[in-house]
């Protein structure tokens, strides 16, 4: 499968843990995406890379929430001290330099 | 900001009956306009898309029109099918970072 990877699919962690999740990207696709998306809406924008630097970050994005992407390759989405509102579903998406955006299946955290 | 609002959902319809999901968009420049869909148990994959005023996009028998005088991006399918059952997301992007801003999602669900 040369779609874009996220692991885990699930995770389930008690309030105040920290937790981090990976992002597989297709292979030479330079841009990568994060967004959350909550029960009944649409994805929203958290932080984007080009290659390795990163180069937006949405107000969404606290000083809890760090993420990063050595090397150009994966990336990594660490969130510090995790709050019920943190519950959501987080996706990845990666592109080239057309419009289409790639998303993976997403990793469901469920803060407890 | 840069905001899209689809119809409220859920929509059921019969198999074969004509379908519209309403989309109007507030930007604040000319984006790109976008239909993605999330059939049960997958990520989001892009439908079609639109790059300009009057521009049509299609795919797979749906069909949306980049109206800039009504800010408006419906999507239309002549004859549904029981396959067609997914949430449609409506989103908008800009040339460069590309984030794409999404609507709330419309569930649809065609019944046999």
């Amino acid at each position: 499968d040369t779609g874009v990877s996220q692991n885990p699919r699930h995770k389930i962690t008690k309030r105040g843990q920290n937790v981090t999740f990976r992002c597989d990207p297709i292979s030479e696709h330079n841009r990568l995406y994060w967004y959350r998306q909550t029960l009944g809406q649409g994805p929203e924008f958290l932080t984007y890379f080009q290659n390795e630097a990163q180069l937006e970050k949405s107000r969404l994005l606290s000083d809890r929430f760090s993420a990063e992407r050595p090397k150009g390759s994966f990336s990594t989405l660490e969130i510090q001290r995790t709050e019920q509102g943190d519950s959501a579903m987080y996706l990845c998406a990666t592109g080239t330099w057309g419009d289409e955006q790639f998303f993976g299946p997403g990793t469901r955290l469920t803060v407890l | 900001g840069d905001s899209v609002t689809q119809m409220e959902g859920p929509v059921t319809l019969s198999e074969e009956a004509f379908l519209t999901i309403n989309c109007t968009y507030t930007a604040t420049g000319y984006p790109s306009l976008f239909w993605y869909v999330q059939y049960p148990g997958e990520g989001l994959q892009l439908l079609l898309k639109a790059t300009k005023a009057d521009d049509k996009g299609s795919n797979k028998g749906f069909e949306a029109t980049y109206r800039k005088e009504t800010t408006s991006f419906h999507l239309e399918k002549g004859s549904v099918q029981v396959s067609d059952s997914a949430v449609y997301f409506c989103a908008l992007s800009y040339s460069g970072a590309q984030k794409l801003v999404f609507g709330q999602g419309t569930r649809l669900t065609i019944n046999p």
